[in-house]
């Protein structure tokens, strides 16, 4: 069956710019993450999503990040006011609320701020 | 919060070696504990995971132990193979909150 898919596959912007993220989950997965990759170091979180709520955003890292999800299904995560820093490759993962508690990746958003 | 810390960065061995990939983590209400394989620019693919109930978990070449008491998990490969090259990364999870906290990964190298 289908994966969790994102868009767009690669984002180069100037900075100070906003950009929109977007994560399709697997279909039925009630949980949604996302995840940031710098360049070779390990996954940080960033927020969770159970239905359409968020019970933890601890891991944004500035009020410069928001994302939200409707219908239970679709996220977009939004970066305003772009820095160099937040070049990274932005991960969505997706997982049921069954006893495994599996997250399945995406392939993830390059994100370059120039 | 969670801090998961993974040694060694990198890892080199001999097709047919043995690897061993060693985790630490902080929090005590953390009870499951995955890893993921990670080729270079694909996604990280879940490889075994192991919960807090269990010590040792094997599927073919690879084996996961948890020692609870010492807050540290370990990933066994036997009979390593050129496509087990990859980045390996640990992760911590608390259930209760989900979010997983990662280690900083293992790059698996195996030469033929």
């Amino acid at each position: 069956g289908a994966g969790v898919s994102q868009s767009p596959s690669n984002k180069v912007t100037e900075k100070g710019k906003d950009v929109e993220l977007r994560c399709d989950p697997i279909s039925g997965h009630t949980a949604l993450y996302w995840y940031r990759q710098s360049l070779g170091q390990g996954l940080e979180f960033l927020i969770y999503f159970q239905g359409n709520s968020a019970p933890d955003k601890s891991g944004l890292p500035s009020d410069r990040f928001s994302a939200e999800r409707t219908g239970g299904s679709v996220s977009t995560l939004t970066i305003q006011r772009t820095q160099q820093e937040d070049s990274a490759v932005y991960l969505c993962a997706s997982s049921t609320r069954l006893a495994s508690n599996e997250q399945f990746f995406g392939p993830g958003t390059r994100l370059t701020v120039l | 919060g969670e801090n998961v810390e993974q040694h060694p960065s990198t890892l080199s061995v001999q097709e047919g070696d043995s690897a061993v990939i060693k985790c630490t983590y902080s929090d005590s209400a953390s009870n499951y504990f995955p890893w993921y394989k990670q080729e270079l620019g694909k996604r990280p693919q879940l490889i075994i995971d192991i919960r807090s109930n269990v010590g040792e978990k094997k599927d073919q070449r690879i084996a996961v132990t948890l020692n609870k008491t010492a807050k540290h998990f370990s990933l066994h490969i036997t009979e390593t193979q050129p496509e087990d090259s990859a980045v390996y990364f640990c992760a911590a999870m608390d259930t209760g909150r989900r979010a997983l906290t990662f280690g900083s990964g293992t790059r698996l190298q195996v030469q033929p």
